[in-house]
């Protein structure tokens, strides 16, 4: 089965950093998803990683560590509309989506 | 159209009855999804299709069935609707390359009493 383990809930500041573990064990490993969802929309994509490192876009970065079954989301001076949750998902061996339960950030002023 | 939509934004059923979950999308492509999201438990894959003409079982398939007649579109049927699919449903699509971002519709809102 799959394992995807992140915090339930993390709450920061306006301004702040605030970083989003994700760490996983699956069948297999093809790719690693980070997507946003704003309370009662859909997931919309923000970052996509394969090979270990970290991956910038913007004030959002996404690292990657294949050897330690482990991710993080790094969100950068944080905005009220950064309030949401964030989820991590891997594609496995059956290049299919598994997802984590999500964690929900709240940004306070 | 522009994307992919959803059909009902919501709907209260009552148990035992048939419900079909519409799902069309308009970016020609090959692949499409119906994942359900609970509280804690996160998105969970019902059913799949790879491209048009097939179909595949996800992690909880159990009591839904797909069709794929067709590239546009791809709905859900719940034979006969029980409490515990009481969910919101996400639709979803991608060109079918698993490194490519899946797109998300909007959900469905369900609820079985």
């Amino acid at each position: 089965g799959q394992n995807i383990d992140q915090p339930t809930e993390m709450t920061a500041t306006e301004g702040a950093i605030v970083q989003i573990n994700c760490t996983y064990q699956t069948s297999g490993f093809n790719g690693l998803f980070w997507y946003q969802q704003h309370a009662g929309e859909a997931p919309t994509f923000l970052s996509y990683n394969v090979l270990d490192g970290l991956e910038e876009k913007g004030r959002f970065s996404s690292f990657l560590s294949r050897s330690k079954g482990y991710s993080y989301l790094l969100l950068k001076e944080l905005q009220m509309k950064d309030s949401a949750s964030y989820l991590c998902a891997v594609v496995d061996n059956d290049y299919k989506l598994s997802f984590g339960a999500g964690t929900t950030v709240t940004v306070r002023a | 159209i522009a994307g992919i939509t959803q059909a009902p934004t919501s709907q209260i059923l009552a148990a035992g009855r048939r419900m079909t979950l519409r799902c069309t999308q308009d970016m020609r492509h090959n692949a499409m999804y119906w994942y359900r999201q609970d509280l804690g438990l996160g998105l969970r894959l019902i059913h799949y299709s790879n491209t048009a003409g097939t179909t595949g079982k996800g992690e909880v398939p159990d009591g839904y069935s797909v069709s794929r007649a067709n590239t546009d579109d791809f709905p859900l049927t719940l034979a006969s609707a029980v409490p515990s699919q009481t969910s919101v449903y996400f639709c979803a699509s991608s060109d079918g390359d698993p490194h490519n971002e899946q797109f998300f519709g909007p959900g469905t809102r369900l609820t079985v009493l």
